[in-house]
Protein backbone atom coordinates (compact mmCIF):
# COMPACT_ATOMS: atom_id res chain seq x y z
CA UNK A 1 0.00 0.00 0.00
CA UNK A 2 1.13 3.72 -0.49
CA UNK A 3 3.55 4.46 2.36
CA UNK A 4 3.54 8.26 4.14
CA UNK A 5 3.97 11.21 1.44
CA UNK A 6 5.33 14.77 2.18
CA UNK A 7 4.57 17.43 0.35
CA UNK A 8 6.60 19.53 -1.20
CA UNK A 9 9.61 17.62 -1.32
CA UNK A 10 11.44 21.01 -1.63
CA UNK A 11 10.42 24.46 -0.38
CA UNK A 12 12.11 27.34 -0.85
CA UNK A 13 11.21 30.83 0.92
CA UNK A 14 12.35 33.89 1.77
CA UNK A 15 13.00 35.53 5.28
CA UNK A 16 9.36 36.55 6.71
CA UNK A 17 7.40 34.64 4.90
CA UNK A 18 4.67 31.73 6.31
CA UNK A 19 4.85 28.29 4.83
CA UNK A 20 2.71 25.15 5.13
CA UNK A 21 4.05 21.51 4.85
CA UNK A 22 1.53 18.61 4.22
CA UNK A 23 1.93 14.82 5.87
CA UNK A 24 -0.15 12.76 4.62
CA UNK A 25 -0.20 9.36 6.94
CA UNK A 26 -0.46 5.76 5.78
CA UNK A 27 -4.19 5.15 5.98
CA UNK A 28 -5.44 4.31 9.77
CA UNK A 29 -2.79 5.21 11.39
CA UNK A 30 -3.45 6.96 14.17
CA UNK A 31 -0.63 8.34 15.57
CA UNK A 32 1.58 11.46 13.64
CA UNK A 33 4.62 12.85 14.28
CA UNK A 34 6.43 15.94 13.29
CA UNK A 35 10.72 15.92 13.17
CA UNK A 36 13.37 18.18 12.25
CA UNK A 37 16.54 17.53 11.28
CA UNK A 38 18.97 20.27 10.15
CA UNK A 39 21.87 19.74 8.58
CA UNK A 40 24.63 17.53 10.16
CA UNK A 41 22.26 17.62 13.63
CA UNK A 42 19.90 14.29 14.20
CA UNK A 43 16.37 13.83 14.63
CA UNK A 44 14.93 16.90 16.79
CA UNK A 45 10.82 15.93 18.06
CA UNK A 46 8.19 18.67 16.94
CA UNK A 47 4.84 17.56 17.86
CA UNK A 48 3.16 14.25 18.18
CA UNK A 49 -0.59 13.57 17.24
CA UNK A 50 -2.87 10.68 18.95
CA UNK A 51 -6.27 9.95 17.76
CA UNK A 52 -8.36 12.64 19.14
CA UNK A 53 -5.96 13.61 21.75
CA UNK A 54 -4.56 16.38 22.79
CA UNK A 55 -1.44 16.86 20.67
CA UNK A 56 1.59 16.96 22.29
CA UNK A 57 3.74 20.16 21.13
CA UNK A 58 6.33 20.13 23.85
CA UNK A 59 8.84 19.97 20.80
CA UNK A 60 7.94 23.13 19.00
CA UNK A 61 10.95 25.78 19.35
CA UNK A 62 8.48 28.63 19.47
CA UNK A 63 4.92 29.69 18.73
CA UNK A 64 5.72 30.46 15.25
CA UNK A 65 5.33 26.80 14.62
CA UNK A 66 2.01 25.30 14.73
CA UNK A 67 0.45 22.31 13.29
CA UNK A 68 -2.83 20.54 12.90
CA UNK A 69 -4.36 17.48 11.88
CA UNK A 70 -7.42 17.60 10.17
CA UNK A 71 -10.26 14.76 10.10
CA UNK A 72 -7.08 12.25 12.42
CA UNK A 73 -5.39 12.00 9.05
CA UNK A 74 -3.97 14.81 7.03
CA UNK A 75 -1.53 16.72 9.02
CA UNK A 76 0.10 20.91 8.04
CA UNK A 77 3.05 22.14 9.55
CA UNK A 78 2.68 25.81 9.57
CA UNK A 79 6.32 28.17 10.08
CA UNK A 80 5.08 31.80 10.08
CA UNK A 81 7.99 34.37 9.51
CA UNK A 82 10.45 31.92 8.31
CA UNK A 83 13.98 32.29 9.64
CA UNK A 84 16.94 30.82 7.93
CA UNK A 85 17.49 29.10 11.29
CA UNK A 86 14.59 26.91 10.24
CA UNK A 87 15.97 25.38 7.26
CA UNK A 88 16.23 22.34 7.45
CA UNK A 89 14.67 19.10 6.30
CA UNK A 90 11.10 18.42 8.38
CA UNK A 91 10.09 14.53 8.48
CA UNK A 92 6.90 13.55 8.80
CA UNK A 93 5.66 9.61 10.71
CA UNK A 94 2.77 7.56 11.40
CA UNK A 95 2.00 4.73 13.55
CA UNK A 96 -0.84 1.98 14.19
CA UNK A 97 -2.93 2.80 17.14
CA UNK A 98 -0.44 1.39 20.16
CA UNK A 99 1.88 0.25 17.56
CA UNK A 100 5.03 1.87 17.88
CA UNK A 101 7.19 1.50 14.71
CA UNK A 102 7.13 4.24 12.64
CA UNK A 103 6.67 4.54 9.01
CA UNK A 104 8.61 8.14 7.67
CA UNK A 105 8.26 10.12 4.78
CA UNK A 106 10.92 11.67 2.78
CA UNK A 107 10.58 14.42 3.96
CA UNK A 108 10.20 18.06 2.75
CA UNK A 109 13.82 20.14 2.28
CA UNK A 110 12.68 23.79 3.36
CA UNK A 111 15.46 26.70 2.75
CA UNK A 112 14.94 29.84 3.79
CA UNK A 113 17.05 32.68 2.07
CA UNK B 1 8.88 9.48 28.46
CA UNK B 2 12.16 7.32 27.43
CA UNK B 3 15.66 8.93 27.81
CA UNK B 4 17.99 7.40 25.23
CA UNK B 5 22.06 7.67 24.57
CA UNK B 6 24.06 7.44 21.75
CA UNK B 7 27.03 8.07 23.09
CA UNK B 8 29.10 8.05 19.49
CA UNK B 9 28.16 10.56 17.19
CA UNK B 10 30.82 9.45 14.49
CA UNK B 11 32.09 5.77 13.86
CA UNK B 12 35.34 5.67 11.09
CA UNK B 13 35.66 2.30 10.27
CA UNK B 14 37.77 0.05 7.66
CA UNK B 15 35.87 -1.92 5.43
CA UNK B 16 35.22 -5.58 6.40
CA UNK B 17 36.18 -4.59 10.19
CA UNK B 18 33.49 -5.48 13.09
CA UNK B 19 31.84 -2.49 14.27
CA UNK B 20 29.81 -1.65 17.28
CA UNK B 21 27.16 1.37 18.10
CA UNK B 22 26.70 1.99 21.67
CA UNK B 23 22.92 2.97 22.69
CA UNK B 24 21.59 3.08 26.48
CA UNK B 25 18.26 4.29 27.13
CA UNK B 26 16.89 4.61 30.60
CA UNK B 27 13.61 3.28 31.89
CA UNK B 28 12.01 0.67 34.58
CA UNK B 29 9.45 -0.67 32.63
CA UNK B 30 9.05 -2.71 29.47
CA UNK B 31 10.40 -1.50 26.42
CA UNK B 32 10.60 -1.37 23.02
CA UNK B 33 13.53 -1.31 21.16
CA UNK B 34 13.92 0.07 17.41
CA UNK B 35 17.13 0.90 14.87
CA UNK B 36 16.40 3.19 12.12
CA UNK B 37 19.00 4.13 9.34
CA UNK B 38 19.18 6.59 7.35
CA UNK B 39 21.45 6.19 4.34
CA UNK B 40 22.76 9.48 2.23
CA UNK B 41 20.12 11.32 0.81
CA UNK B 42 17.65 9.06 1.58
CA UNK B 43 14.55 8.45 4.60
CA UNK B 44 14.80 7.21 7.81
CA UNK B 45 13.80 3.54 7.72
CA UNK B 46 13.66 0.59 10.07
CA UNK B 47 16.89 -1.96 10.41
CA UNK B 48 15.64 -4.08 13.72
CA UNK B 49 13.23 -3.76 16.57
CA UNK B 50 12.56 -5.66 19.66
CA UNK B 51 9.62 -6.40 21.02
CA UNK B 52 9.48 -9.87 23.08
CA UNK B 53 11.06 -13.26 22.69
CA UNK B 54 14.82 -13.75 22.21
CA UNK B 55 16.94 -11.14 23.34
CA UNK B 56 19.11 -10.95 19.93
CA UNK B 57 17.68 -9.70 16.66
CA UNK B 58 18.86 -9.91 13.81
CA UNK B 59 18.38 -7.42 10.51
CA UNK B 60 18.14 -9.34 6.67
CA UNK B 61 22.06 -7.31 6.46
CA UNK B 62 24.09 -8.49 8.58
CA UNK B 63 23.35 -6.44 11.95
CA UNK B 64 22.27 -6.98 15.05
CA UNK B 65 21.28 -6.07 18.58
CA UNK B 66 21.08 -7.47 21.93
CA UNK B 67 17.81 -6.28 24.18
CA UNK B 68 20.25 -6.33 27.74
CA UNK B 69 17.65 -4.91 30.44
CA UNK B 70 20.36 -5.41 33.34
CA UNK B 71 22.48 -2.72 31.52
CA UNK B 72 19.53 -0.78 29.64
CA UNK B 73 21.72 -1.12 26.26
CA UNK B 74 20.44 -2.35 23.10
CA UNK B 75 23.70 -2.12 20.95
CA UNK B 76 24.28 -2.61 17.50
CA UNK B 77 26.58 -4.92 15.76
CA UNK B 78 28.15 -6.18 12.45
CA UNK B 79 30.94 -8.73 12.28
CA UNK B 80 31.87 -6.99 9.15
CA UNK B 81 31.08 -3.67 7.23
CA UNK B 82 30.03 -3.28 3.73
CA UNK B 83 30.93 0.70 2.18
CA UNK B 84 27.41 0.37 1.72
CA UNK B 85 26.34 0.19 5.12
CA UNK B 86 28.06 4.22 5.37
CA UNK B 87 24.66 5.75 6.93
CA UNK B 88 23.29 7.50 10.02
CA UNK B 89 21.75 5.13 12.78
CA UNK B 90 19.03 6.00 15.12
CA UNK B 91 18.27 4.01 18.49
CA UNK B 92 14.70 4.46 19.36
CA UNK B 93 13.68 3.12 22.41
CA UNK B 94 9.46 3.43 23.47
CA UNK B 95 7.79 2.33 26.30
CA UNK B 96 4.56 0.92 24.51
CA UNK B 97 0.95 2.07 24.12
CA UNK B 98 0.49 5.33 23.39
CA UNK B 99 3.77 7.28 24.47
CA UNK B 100 6.02 9.13 22.87
CA UNK B 101 8.85 7.44 20.60
CA UNK B 102 12.23 8.99 21.46
CA UNK B 103 15.03 9.20 19.39
CA UNK B 104 18.50 9.41 19.98
CA UNK B 105 20.93 12.00 18.48
CA UNK B 106 22.49 9.22 15.96
CA UNK B 107 25.63 8.09 15.09
CA UNK B 108 27.18 8.69 11.80
CA UNK B 109 29.19 5.19 10.39
CA UNK B 110 31.28 5.89 7.63
CA UNK B 111 33.31 2.60 6.27
CA UNK B 112 36.91 3.37 4.82
CA UNK B 113 37.63 1.36 1.78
Amino acid sequence: GAGVSQSPSNKVTEKGKDVELRCDPISGHTALYWYRQSLGQGLEFLIYFQGNSAPDKSGLPSDRFSAERTGGSVSTLTIQRTQQEDSAVYLCASTIAGGQQQYFGPGTRLTVT
Amino acid sequence: AQSVTQLDSQVPVFEEAPVELRCNYSSSVSVYLFWYVQYPNQGLQLLLKYLSGSTLVESINGFEAEFNKSQTSFHLRKPSVHISDTAEYFCAPSSGGYQKVTFGTGTKLQVIP
